[in-house]
């Protein structure tokens, strides 16, 4: 059974500060995918990272692939309220129709 | 935007009784997937479906699942007799191919009493 451990699993800072979360494995993935989650709510696809080595920007995210595509993280600049959320990674083994697996996700608090 | 839409929002039922989880993928999607997040867990892969039939399923997906596609457009997954620990969000899921990225539904809130 593939296992990603997210970490960390709370985090609280203040708005305009960096912060990064990572997500880990000791399985290669053939793609890993980060979605957020609000509650009560289904995950929301943010990005798909595929190359081992790739980073993907979206606006103040940049999300890094592992070279070894073990790992990844998410990187957020000057964070803001609305950031606030559960991030959750979830890795395909490249299976075809497998279903993910997700990780436990990072509960993200940004206060103003 | 297409997204994937789950009737009901939530479903409250006795224990022992059968439900039916209803879900429109996107359109052009092709897989289809089943979900569920326990309270305070994290989200558990249940079925894969794709040109109908079953692809992939975990453990947890065991005789009192089944899913179907029982026209053009639906897609639903039954619990033929509900037990208490059947409680949690089920979200259904699609992709328009096995390689790319899952849109998720809003998730049916299920609460087995």
């Amino acid at each position: 059974t593939q296992l990603l451990e997210q970490s960390p699993q709370f985090l609280s800072i203040q708005e305009g500060e960096n912060l990064t979360v990572y997500c880990n494995s000791s399985s290669v993935f053939s793609s890993l995918q980060w979605y957020r989650q609000e509650p009560g709510e289904g995950p929301v696809l943010l990005v798909t990272v595929v190359t081992g080595g790739e980073v993907k920007k979206l606006k103040r995210l940049t999300f890094q692939f592992g070279d070894a595509r073990k790992d990844s993280s998410l990187h957020i600049t000057a964070a803001q309220p609305g950031d606030t959320g559960l991030y959750l990674c979830a890795a395909d083994s490249g299976g075809g129709a497998d279903g993910l697996t997700f990780g436990k996700g990072t509960h993200l608090i940004i206060q103003p | 935007e297409p997204e994937v839409t789950q009737t009901p929002s939530h479903q409250v039922t006795q224990m022992g009784q059968e439900v039916i989880l209803r879900c429109v993928p996107i359109s052009n999607h092709l897989y289809f997937y089943w979900y569920r997040q326990i309270l305070g867990q994290k989200v558990e892969f249940l079925v894969s479906f794709y040109n109908n039939e079953i692809s992939e399923k975990s453990e947890i997906f065991d005789d009192q699942f089944s899913v179907e596609r029982p026209d053009g457009s639906n897609f639903t997954l039954k619990i033929r007799s509900t037990k208490l620990e059947d409680s949690a969000m089920y979200f259904c899921a699609s992709s328009p191919t096995a390689y790319t990225e899952a849109f998720f539904g809003q998730g049916t809130r299920l609460t087995v009493v």
